[in-house]
């Protein structure tokens, strides 16, 4: 268990629906990243947050939007969804921006659109 | 921006080879560096880091220097077993920039018994 959370961890819904992805960080980490992992496209960042403020955006599509909140968990909102939407969605967390202690990654969701 | 280069395509070899996956980096200022494994179904696990050129990173039979003169972090095992089958990224921090991690787009190493 590396101490960061993922619910759930696989999600099968349709083209077009609304889905929510949750992360709760390790004990301590203020900074929330999300990652998107496919087979064609590697691993491409999302956005981070920290301590509940929008810090960087990365490849994040506009019907995709994140927040992070008070206690520190964070969710990803993916709407509109596509076929080529499905992929593995990584959340990491870090105390420090990572210039030390890297992150530590949760053990993702797969999403699946049918 | 920082960025961090893995060398192309899958690395297939047989129990008990050596194992080399290179990374260079390009950065600004004085980045962190880290090997990141995932094994199947998994999620990304620090494998070793460092923080400062020379340094050595080390773990489970890995290792990577940090070198400086060569912007490169080539990670490094001396006799692979199966259960080192994985994807190998490499990844940097640059702490005085943007302060978050920059990956390579990983290597797949499949070691044959």
């Amino acid at each position: 268990d590396s101490g960061v959370t993922q619910t759930p961890k696989h999600l099968i819904t349709a083209t077009g629906q609304r889905v929510t992805l949750r992360c709760s960080p390790r004990s301590g980490d203020l900074s929330v990243y999300w990652y998107q992992q496919s087979l064609d496209q590697g691993l491409q960042f999302l956005i981070q947050y920290y301590n509940g403020e929008e810090r960087a955006k990365g490849n994040i599509l506009e019907r995709f939007s994140a927040q992070q909140f008070p206690d520190l968990h964070s969710e990803l909102n993916l709407s509109s969804l596509e076929l080529g939407d499905s992929a593995l969605y990584f959340c990491a967390s870090s105390r420090d921006g990572g210039a030390n202690y890297g992150y530590t990654f949760g053990s993702g969701t797969r999403l699946t659109v049918v | 921006g920082d960025s961090v280069t893995q060398m192309e395509g899958p690395v297939t070899l047989s129990e008990e080879a050596f194992l080399t996956i290179n990374c260079t980096y390009t950065a600004t200022g004085y980045p962190s560096l880290f090997w990141y494994v995932q094994y199947p179904g998994e999620g990304l696990q620090l494998l070793l880091k460092a923080t400062k050129a020379d340094d050595k990173g080390s773990n489970k039979g890995f290792e990577a220097t940090y070198r400086k003169e060569t912007t490169s972090f080539h990670l490094e095992k001396g006799s692979v077993q199966v259960s080192d089958s994985a994807v190998y990224f490499c990844a940097l921090s640059d702490r005085y920039g943007n302060n978050r991690l920059a990956f390579g787009k990983g290597n797949q190493v499949v070691v044959i018994p």
